[in-house]
Parts: C-alpha cells; structure tokens; sequence
C-alpha cells in the first residue's frame, strides 16, 4: 500500500515552454502533497505544501508564479513549470501524506527529470 | 532555522560489517518523528526506519536501528551486516506535530565495499 505515482519520469522541453508534472496517491487519499527539488548530489529542497481544494504554500524563494500546483482532488496534485529555462532542469519529486492517524511519514514518488533545453 | 544536520557526508563499510550514520535535530516541538530515508540510484526514496519521539525504546527494523538521543537531539542509524544494496544516500528527517513537511539533513553517501 501507500504508493505514489509520477508521470513523466523524463521530460525534455525547449526554453519558453510550459511542462506539467503529475503527482497521483493510487491507493490512498492525500490530504496532503509535498512537492521537492532536488539538484544532484544534494538534498531534497521543499518547493510547496498543496491541501486539496486550498492554495499551495510556498517556501521561501520559490515562484508561485513560476512552479503553479494545483491539488484539484484527494489522489492528484500537479506542478506546471511555465517559461521553464535551463535553470530550471531538476529533479522533481512528489510525496503525499494522508491525512488520518498520528502518522507523519510521507510516501514518496519516484520522481521525474526535467531537462530543459 | 529548524535543521536536520548529518556531519559525515560520505561513509564507507566493509561488506558484512557495522556502520552507523549520524544525525542530528534542532527542534522546539515536544512531539515528533524522526525518519531515515534512503535513496539509491533510482532516486527513489525509501522509508528505512523511522521513530516516535515520545517512545524511549530505541526503533529496530531487521539489520537496522537507531540510537535515538532525546536529550542530545541525536538519532543515529546503525546498519548491521551490511550488504552491497545498502550502498545509497542517506537522509536523516524530522518531521514536527501537525502537517508539516519533512525536513531533510543534506544527506550521507554509503559505500559498501566487497
């Protein structure tokens, strides 16, 4: 149980384009979902906070505007790059939370390369 | 800012033999959780273990076990008979009561020699 699913694994995208990353619990409900960044040989950077139905929360130093996350439902949450740049390549990853219980664990995607050219 | 710091960036361990991994935390909350995590080359994360502040016993999951310190805000990671698929980045995270994230140590690199 508890898996969480990313969709692409691996994107390329040109410079000025717009890229949409999924993020989708399969057997559960998040109330929660987490999106992180991470450059290689580094730690996980958190971007965003997104409770279903609400506005994400944005960490310090990351554009709203820039990385929009959208969590329309318990299973999905979506992290549209827009504009992306080459600065922009990462690694992505996704984690949801469900919301019952006295659990903080978070269960993890399996990420996805964005590489933008 | 409320860390998670791992001091060892990188470790390596003979094959068959014990390693630990150290982690500490700053945090004001009372109640927590402690999670190691560990992320192969697949870069998928991986719950390895993971321990309820207010439990004093010590949380064991097969080859792995932690050395948790309340006072001393440490949570260390020991590794027992150590294999070649334990070679990964390690992550040490803390995460407080209520809905917040985890927050992650910059992590530590195991090798795990033949």
């Amino acid at each position: 149980g508890a898996v969480v699913s990313q969709h692409p694994s691996w994107v390329i995208c040109k410079s000025g384009t717009s890229v949409k990353i999924e993020c989708r619990s399969l057997d559960f409900q998040a109330t929660t979902m987490f999106w992180y960044r991470q450059f290689p040989k580094q730690s996980l950077m958190l971007m965003a906070t997104s409770n279903e139905g609400s506005k994400a929360t944005y960490e310090q130093g990351v554009e709203k505007d820039k990385f929009l996350i959208n969590h329309a439902s318990l299973t999905l949450s979506t992290l549209t790059v827009t504009s992306a740049h080459p600065e922009d390549s990462s690694f992505y990853i996704c984690s949801a939370r469900t919301g019952g219980g006295s659990s903080y664990e978070q269960y993890f995607g399996p990420g996805t390369r964005l590489t933008v050219t | 800012a409320q860390t998670v710091t791992q001091s060892q960036p990188e470790m390596s361990v003979q094959e068959a033999e014990t390693v630990t991994l150290s982690c500490t935390y700053d945090t004001s909350e009372s109640d927590y959780y402690l999670f190691w995590y560990k992320q192969p080359p697949s870069r998928q994360m991986i719950l390895v273990i993971r321990q309820e502040a207010y439990k004093q016993q010590n949380a064991t999951e097969n080859r792995f076990s932690v050395n948790f310190q309340k006072a001393a805000k440490s949570f260390s990671l020991k590794i027992s008979d150590s294999q070649l698929g334990d070679a990964a980045m390690y992550f040490c995270s803390r995460a407080d009561s209520g809905n917040t994230p985890l927050v992650f140590g910059k992590g530590t690199r195991l090798s795990v020699i033949a």
